[in-house]
Protein backbone atom coordinates (compact mmCIF):
# COMPACT_ATOMS: atom_id res chain seq x y z
CA UNK A 1 0.00 0.00 0.00
CA UNK A 2 1.98 3.17 -0.91
CA UNK A 3 -0.70 5.86 -0.05
CA UNK A 4 -0.49 8.85 1.66
CA UNK A 5 -3.70 10.52 2.55
CA UNK A 6 -4.58 13.98 2.93
CA UNK A 7 -7.19 16.13 4.45
CA UNK A 8 -9.02 18.27 3.97
CA UNK A 9 -8.92 17.73 0.08
CA UNK A 10 -10.16 21.72 -0.35
CA UNK A 11 -10.18 24.29 2.39
CA UNK A 12 -11.22 28.30 1.97
CA UNK A 13 -9.71 30.40 5.25
CA UNK A 14 -9.48 33.99 6.14
CA UNK A 15 -6.78 35.86 6.84
CA UNK A 16 -7.61 35.56 10.55
CA UNK A 17 -8.71 32.14 10.86
CA UNK A 18 -6.34 28.87 12.57
CA UNK A 19 -6.69 25.73 10.21
CA UNK A 20 -4.66 22.89 10.32
CA UNK A 21 -4.01 20.30 7.28
CA UNK A 22 -3.41 16.64 7.67
CA UNK A 23 -1.49 14.07 6.33
CA UNK A 24 -1.14 10.64 7.26
CA UNK A 25 0.80 7.55 6.36
CA UNK A 26 1.02 3.61 6.81
CA UNK A 27 3.86 2.52 5.08
CA UNK A 28 6.50 2.61 7.96
CA UNK A 29 8.26 5.69 6.53
CA UNK A 30 10.04 7.76 8.65
CA UNK A 31 10.73 10.78 6.17
CA UNK A 32 7.71 13.21 5.94
CA UNK A 33 7.96 16.40 3.85
CA UNK A 34 5.76 19.20 3.09
CA UNK A 35 5.40 20.93 -0.18
CA UNK A 36 3.93 24.08 -1.54
CA UNK A 37 2.37 24.12 -5.02
CA UNK A 38 1.33 27.08 -7.14
CA UNK A 39 -0.33 26.92 -10.58
CA UNK A 40 1.70 26.20 -13.09
CA UNK A 41 5.12 25.62 -10.61
CA UNK A 42 6.89 22.36 -9.25
CA UNK A 43 6.62 21.88 -6.26
CA UNK A 44 8.83 24.10 -3.64
CA UNK A 45 9.87 22.04 -0.07
CA UNK A 46 8.59 23.53 2.99
CA UNK A 47 9.49 21.34 5.54
CA UNK A 48 11.34 18.01 6.53
CA UNK A 49 10.29 15.50 9.25
CA UNK A 50 12.99 12.70 9.97
CA UNK A 51 12.18 10.26 12.70
CA UNK A 52 9.73 12.85 13.66
CA UNK A 53 11.72 15.19 13.84
CA UNK A 54 12.15 18.66 12.03
CA UNK A 55 15.10 17.87 9.87
CA UNK A 56 14.84 20.93 7.19
CA UNK A 57 12.80 24.30 7.55
CA UNK A 58 13.29 25.89 4.25
CA UNK A 59 13.05 30.09 5.54
CA UNK A 60 9.15 28.97 6.00
CA UNK A 61 7.15 32.08 7.11
CA UNK A 62 6.05 31.32 11.33
CA UNK A 63 2.85 31.93 10.08
CA UNK A 64 2.98 27.69 8.61
CA UNK A 65 4.16 25.75 11.81
CA UNK A 66 4.27 22.27 11.12
CA UNK A 67 3.82 19.08 14.14
CA UNK A 68 4.43 15.65 13.59
CA UNK A 69 3.06 13.66 16.84
CA UNK A 70 3.81 10.33 15.19
CA UNK A 71 5.64 8.29 12.89
CA UNK A 72 2.08 8.28 10.76
CA UNK A 73 0.96 11.80 11.41
CA UNK A 74 2.18 15.21 9.94
CA UNK A 75 0.42 18.26 10.59
CA UNK A 76 0.68 21.71 9.04
CA UNK A 77 -1.35 24.35 11.30
CA UNK A 78 -1.92 27.57 9.48
CA UNK A 79 -2.63 30.94 11.28
CA UNK A 80 -2.90 34.62 9.80
CA UNK A 81 -2.01 33.52 6.05
CA UNK A 82 -1.98 35.94 3.19
CA UNK A 83 -3.60 35.53 -0.09
CA UNK A 84 -0.31 34.64 -1.80
CA UNK A 85 -0.24 31.84 0.56
CA UNK A 86 -3.03 30.35 -1.59
CA UNK A 87 -1.84 27.20 -3.22
CA UNK A 88 -2.08 23.44 -3.07
CA UNK A 89 -0.02 21.75 -0.32
CA UNK A 90 1.01 18.27 -0.54
CA UNK A 91 2.45 15.90 1.87
CA UNK A 92 4.75 12.85 1.12
CA UNK A 93 6.84 10.57 2.63
CA UNK A 94 9.82 8.33 2.38
CA UNK A 95 11.50 5.20 3.51
CA UNK A 96 14.48 6.79 4.92
CA UNK A 97 16.05 10.61 4.81
CA UNK A 98 18.58 9.14 2.35
CA UNK A 99 18.39 10.76 -1.49
CA UNK A 100 18.44 6.96 -2.61
CA UNK A 101 14.96 6.39 -1.58
CA UNK A 102 11.68 8.22 -3.56
CA UNK A 103 8.94 10.22 -1.90
CA UNK A 104 5.02 9.13 -2.42
CA UNK A 105 3.00 12.08 -2.57
CA UNK A 106 -0.74 12.15 -1.28
CA UNK A 107 -3.32 14.26 -3.47
CA UNK A 108 -2.72 17.73 -1.79
CA UNK A 109 -5.03 19.90 -0.16
CA UNK A 110 -6.28 22.96 -2.39
CA UNK A 111 -6.23 25.88 0.05
CA UNK A 112 -7.54 29.51 -0.73
CA UNK A 113 -6.71 32.51 1.37
CA UNK A 114 -9.36 35.02 1.23
CA UNK B 1 24.58 24.34 -7.61
CA UNK B 2 22.12 21.57 -9.22
CA UNK B 3 19.47 21.97 -11.67
CA UNK B 4 16.94 20.70 -13.52
CA UNK B 5 15.88 21.57 -16.97
CA UNK B 6 12.73 20.52 -19.03
CA UNK B 7 13.09 22.52 -22.06
CA UNK B 8 9.19 21.49 -23.35
CA UNK B 9 6.67 23.51 -21.50
CA UNK B 10 3.54 21.99 -22.91
CA UNK B 11 3.13 18.94 -25.93
CA UNK B 12 0.09 18.22 -27.65
CA UNK B 13 -0.16 14.66 -29.73
CA UNK B 14 -2.62 12.59 -30.91
CA UNK B 15 -3.50 9.66 -29.45
CA UNK B 16 -1.24 6.64 -30.39
CA UNK B 17 1.55 8.81 -31.02
CA UNK B 18 4.51 8.26 -29.26
CA UNK B 19 6.46 11.33 -27.34
CA UNK B 20 9.13 12.22 -26.06
CA UNK B 21 9.58 13.88 -22.75
CA UNK B 22 13.00 15.66 -22.18
CA UNK B 23 14.83 16.65 -19.02
CA UNK B 24 18.96 17.52 -18.72
CA UNK B 25 19.90 18.46 -15.80
CA UNK B 26 23.14 19.85 -14.11
CA UNK B 27 25.22 18.51 -11.03
CA UNK B 28 28.86 18.19 -10.13
CA UNK B 29 28.49 15.60 -7.36
CA UNK B 30 29.10 11.95 -8.39
CA UNK B 31 26.47 10.40 -6.58
CA UNK B 32 22.86 11.53 -7.45
CA UNK B 33 19.26 10.23 -8.61
CA UNK B 34 16.94 11.01 -10.99
CA UNK B 35 13.44 10.57 -11.08
CA UNK B 36 10.66 11.14 -13.19
CA UNK B 37 7.03 11.86 -12.04
CA UNK B 38 3.70 11.97 -12.84
CA UNK B 39 0.76 15.20 -12.07
CA UNK B 40 -2.54 14.44 -12.88
CA UNK B 41 -5.18 16.97 -13.09
CA UNK B 42 -6.40 15.04 -9.69
CA UNK B 43 -3.03 16.57 -8.04
CA UNK B 44 -1.18 13.93 -6.54
CA UNK B 45 2.31 13.23 -8.33
CA UNK B 46 2.70 9.77 -8.81
CA UNK B 47 6.30 8.48 -8.81
CA UNK B 48 7.33 6.41 -11.51
CA UNK B 49 11.16 6.15 -12.13
CA UNK B 50 13.98 6.48 -9.75
CA UNK B 51 17.76 6.13 -11.77
CA UNK B 52 21.16 6.49 -10.15
CA UNK B 53 23.79 7.72 -11.10
CA UNK B 54 25.43 4.51 -11.62
CA UNK B 55 23.42 2.67 -13.69
CA UNK B 56 22.63 3.90 -17.10
CA UNK B 57 20.89 1.22 -18.31
CA UNK B 58 17.85 1.92 -19.87
CA UNK B 59 15.04 1.22 -18.70
CA UNK B 60 11.34 0.50 -19.83
CA UNK B 61 8.32 -0.53 -17.76
CA UNK B 62 4.93 -1.12 -20.39
CA UNK B 63 4.76 1.85 -22.91
CA UNK B 64 7.05 3.88 -20.62
CA UNK B 65 11.16 4.23 -21.28
CA UNK B 66 13.75 6.02 -20.35
CA UNK B 67 16.98 6.70 -21.66
CA UNK B 68 19.62 8.24 -19.61
CA UNK B 69 23.14 9.43 -20.97
CA UNK B 70 25.49 10.77 -18.10
CA UNK B 71 27.13 12.33 -21.33
CA UNK B 72 24.73 14.63 -22.19
CA UNK B 73 23.24 14.77 -18.91
CA UNK B 74 19.83 13.65 -19.93
CA UNK B 75 17.03 11.64 -18.42
CA UNK B 76 14.45 11.18 -21.27
CA UNK B 77 11.34 9.92 -20.95
CA UNK B 78 9.46 8.91 -23.71
CA UNK B 79 5.89 7.08 -23.89
CA UNK B 80 4.48 5.09 -26.69
CA UNK B 81 1.34 5.00 -28.26
CA UNK B 82 -0.04 7.27 -25.72
CA UNK B 83 -3.40 7.53 -24.32
CA UNK B 84 -5.84 10.50 -23.34
CA UNK B 85 -5.17 8.94 -19.45
CA UNK B 86 -1.34 10.28 -19.83
CA UNK B 87 -2.45 13.79 -19.64
CA UNK B 88 -0.64 15.24 -17.31
CA UNK B 89 1.95 17.98 -16.18
CA UNK B 90 5.81 15.81 -16.13
CA UNK B 91 8.32 16.32 -13.84
CA UNK B 92 11.63 15.66 -13.71
CA UNK B 93 13.58 15.33 -10.31
CA UNK B 94 17.48 15.23 -8.90
CA UNK B 95 18.84 14.71 -5.69
CA UNK B 96 22.42 14.96 -4.60
CA UNK B 97 22.64 14.42 -0.88
CA UNK B 98 21.35 12.60 2.03
CA UNK B 99 20.01 15.29 3.70
CA UNK B 100 16.83 16.23 1.91
CA UNK B 101 17.38 19.61 0.77
CA UNK B 102 18.47 19.73 -3.02
CA UNK B 103 15.42 17.34 -4.34
CA UNK B 104 15.54 19.57 -7.41
CA UNK B 105 12.33 20.05 -9.55
CA UNK B 106 12.30 20.39 -13.17
CA UNK B 107 9.59 23.18 -14.28
CA UNK B 108 7.34 20.34 -15.74
CA UNK B 109 6.07 19.72 -19.25
CA UNK B 110 2.45 19.27 -19.62
CA UNK B 111 1.13 16.70 -22.35
CA UNK B 112 -1.82 16.78 -23.59
CA UNK B 113 -2.64 13.73 -25.78
CA UNK B 114 -5.99 14.44 -27.74
CA UNK B 115 -8.19 11.62 -28.84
Amino acid sequence: DTEVTQTPKHLVMGMTNKKSLKCEQHMGHRAMYWYKQKAKKPPELMFVYSYEKLSINESVPSRFSPECPNSSLLNLHLHALQPEDSALYLCASSQELAQTYEQYFGPGTRLTVT
Amino acid sequence: AQKVTQAQTEISVVEKEDVTLDCVYETRDTTYYLFWYKQPPSGELVFLIRRNSFDEQNEISGRYSWNFQKSTSSFNFTITASQVVDSAVYFCALRVDNYGQNFVFGPGTRLSVLP
